[in-house]
This record gives C-alpha cells, sequence and structure tokens, in this order.
C-alpha cells in the first residue's frame, strides 16, 4: 500500500480564491511527521508547511493552512487567497518515527495546481 | 549561509560511465540525503546520512555508493551509468535530534539534472 496518496489530477483556482490539496497517508506509527513542499517550474523544493502526529493544533504558515485530521489520515493542505506565483507542483511528505530518530522522507506522487488570473 | 549547494546542475553521460555528485551544506546539519525525482513518481530516498561516517540506504540504492567523511559533504557516486538512471537528483538536509527543533524539517539543493545515453 501506498504510504502517501495524492491523487487529484491537476488542479485550477482562480486567483485570490482559496484552494485544498488533499494528502493521506499509512502509517501504524503513533509518532510522525507531515510536510508539504512546493516545486515551482524552476524546480526547487520548498519548504511550506509541518504537522507532528501529537500536535493538537492544525498547522498554519502565513497563507498556508493544514487541516490534519488525523483518525481519517489526512493532511489537506489549503491555501487561501491563490496568486499566480502559487502556480507549482505541490508534495506531501511523511516522516515516520519520532523527530530525530528517522528523518527519511516518502513523497507522493505529487499535485499540480494552476492559478488562473 | 548558503544552504545547501549541488553541482553540477545538469550532466549528460554515456552508458558506463562514472560521476560523483556533489552536496554541500554549511548548516552544520548532521542528517543529508539523496533522492530521485522521475516523473509520475514523486521523489524517492536513494541513500541517507544521520552523521559523519554514517551512511545507509533508502529506497532505492542500487547503482549508487555514498560516502559521508564530513559533516558537510555528501558526494553520490554513479560507478556505471545506465540509461534509467536519467533523473533529477535532489539532495537534502536537516536538524539532528540534538537540536531544539522539532520537525526534522529537510532542505533541499536545487537539483542536478542528470541524462543516460
Amino acid at each position: 500500500a501506498q504510504k502517501i496518496t495524492q491523487t487529484q489530477p491537476g488542479m485550477f483556482v482562480q486567483e485570490k480564491e482559496a484552494v485544498t490539496l488533499d494528502c493521506t497517508y499509512d502509517t501504524s506509527d503513533p509518532s510522525y511527521g507531515l510536510f508539504w513542499y512546493k516545486q515551482p517550474s524552476s524546480g526547487e523544493m520548498i519548504f511550506l508547511i509541518y504537522q507532528g502526529s501529537y500536535d493538537q493544533q492544525n498547522a498554519t504558515e502565513g497563507r498556508y493552512s493544514l487541516n490534519f485530521q488525523k483518525a481519517r489520515k489526512s493532511a489537506n493542505l489549503v491555501i487561501s487567497a491563490s496568486q499566480l506565483g502559487d502556480s507549482a507542483m505541490y508534495f506531501c511528505a511523511m516522516r515516520e518515527g519520532p523527530t530525530g530518530a528517522n528523518s527519511k522522507l516518502t513523497f507522493g506522487k505529487g499535485i499540480t495546481l494552476s492559478v488562473r488570473p | 549561509n548558503a544552504g545547501v549547494t549541488q553541482t553540477p546542475k545538469f550532466q549528460v553521460l554515456k552508458t558506463g560511465q562514472s560521476m560523483t555528485l556533489q552536496c554541500a551544506q554549511d548548516m552544520n546539519h548532521e542528517y543529508m540525503s539523496w533522492y530521485r525525482q522521475d516523473p509520475g513518481m514523486g521523489l524517492r530516498l536513494i541513500h541517507y546520512s544521520v552523521g559523519a561516517g554514517i551512511t545507509d540506504q533508502g529506497e532505492v540504492p542500487n547503482g549508487y555508493n555514498v560516502s559521508r567523511s564530513t559533516t558537510e559533504d555528501f558526494p553520490l557516486r554513479l560507478l556505471s551509468a545506465a540509461p534509467s538512471q536519467t533523473s533529477v537528483y535532489f539532495c537534502a538536509s536537516s536538524y539532528s535530534a540534538w537540536e531544539s527543533l522539532f520537525t526534522d524539517t529537510q532542505y533541499f539543493g536545487p537539483g542536478t539534472r542528470l541524462t543516460v545515453l
């Protein structure tokens, strides 16, 4: 079974609107971390947001928030007030195990987001 | 701080040739890793290191060697390149458990685009 699943086809959103990018994960480890990265057409991987499995609140970083539903094993990324510069590929990733013990990441296949003016 | 640097940015090899992809970081990170990115596959872990002198295999280690003689450098060696190794290679680094951060967020280099003919 895939550990990280991103099944949405290419996503389109109108500028200034909000968009949700879906991510579901599979792990039996009670301690894990979830990450979202952005990859623009230039190719670099840019860290956006992190959610720990024991965190009580959903993570937020500026216009990015993570809708963490532990029982459903989902960690959806919400981008508010989309900008043209948000057009990119977005990857969800997971670290299994406690912080520091194992930093290996498993990535999903990514979702392409296009922001329309 | 230069962050994570990778050289070269582009490389074309013939089947059977060898080469080394360089990766360096100036953030005193203990954890470093190499990923490859193929279309439709997301990023997959090749090798990783939790500190100088310590390396281990990731998900797709065959055909690659690594060493970690210093904290700063983590080169990836292709001993006999094959067309199946055509990919984009990313190096990443993160803090260890000895730091006071609890996310293990990995920071990526700009990538090396490798083509094997």
